[in-house]
């Protein structure tokens, strides 16, 4: 059974750094690519980045490039994202997700991030 | 970047309805696009691939069509269990977006 677990939300004042990890299970890790997702109280669904099967290539929207970065760790079967100088609008329930050819097969159960003073 | 537009924004139907929500992308995203249900509390879940493929497990009343830039998902014979929202995204080019998402209530 595929399962992804993410940890390490809570609230982070604005300008602080807060790094997620998603631990995978039931499934090849390493032959897959991984994404974050981010959805904003009571708000849709925005994609966050992307990681390639080995970590050489990663891809993010302009709203977190240059603060986030996500990276892999295929022998531990996780995958991370750490953000920086966040924001308030960064605020959002973020979800690590499975590849299943550019969109997404299974999602963990989301983890709260909040930003605010 | 590619847009999505989706349509209605919320809709309540009766049990055994049949429901179409629609997705219009800003250009031709070739067939590029999956369909999610969020039901309340929960993550979403992949309904619909390459814009008309049933993911393994997903009810055969739920269909999905389109081509181009005008997508849509069916469900016949609405059920109770399918109160939730529901998302298109768009995976022909980067970014990868979504569309504002559907609430999909019972009457």
């Amino acid at each position: 059974e595929v399962q992804l677990v993410e940890t390490g939300g809570g609230l982070v004042q604005p300008g602080r750094s807060l790094k997620l990890s998603c631990v995978a299970s039931g499934f090849t890790f390493s032959s897959y690519w991984m994404y974050w997702i981010r959805q904003a109280p009571g708000k849709g669904l925005e994609w966050v980045s992307s990681i390639n099967t080995d970590g050489g290539s990663t891809y993010y929207p302009d709203s977190v490039k240059g603060r986030f970065t996500i990276s892999r760790d295929n022998a531990e079967n996780t995958v991370y994202l750490q953000m920086n100088s966040l924001r308030s609008e960064d605020t959002a329930t973020y979800y690590c997700a499975k590849d299943y050819g550019s969109y997404f097969d299974y999602w963990g159960q989301g983890v709260m991030v909040t930003v605010s003073s | 970047d590619i847009q999505m537009t989706q349509s209605p924004a919320s809709l309540s139907a009766s049990l055994g309805e049949t429901v179409t929500i629609e997705c219009r992308a800003s250009e031709d995203i070739y067939n590029g696009l999956a369909w999610y249900q969020q039901k309340p509390g929960k993550s979403p879940q992949l309904l619909i691939y390459n814009a008309n493929s049933l993911h393994t497990g997903v009810p055969s009343r739920f269909s999905g069509s389109g081509s181009g830039t005008q997508y849509s998902l069916k469900i016949n014979s609405l059920q109770s269990e399918d109160v939730a929202s529901y998302f298109c995204q768009q995976y022909y080019n980067y970014p990868l977006t979504f569309g504002s998402g559907t609430k999909l209530e019972i009457k």
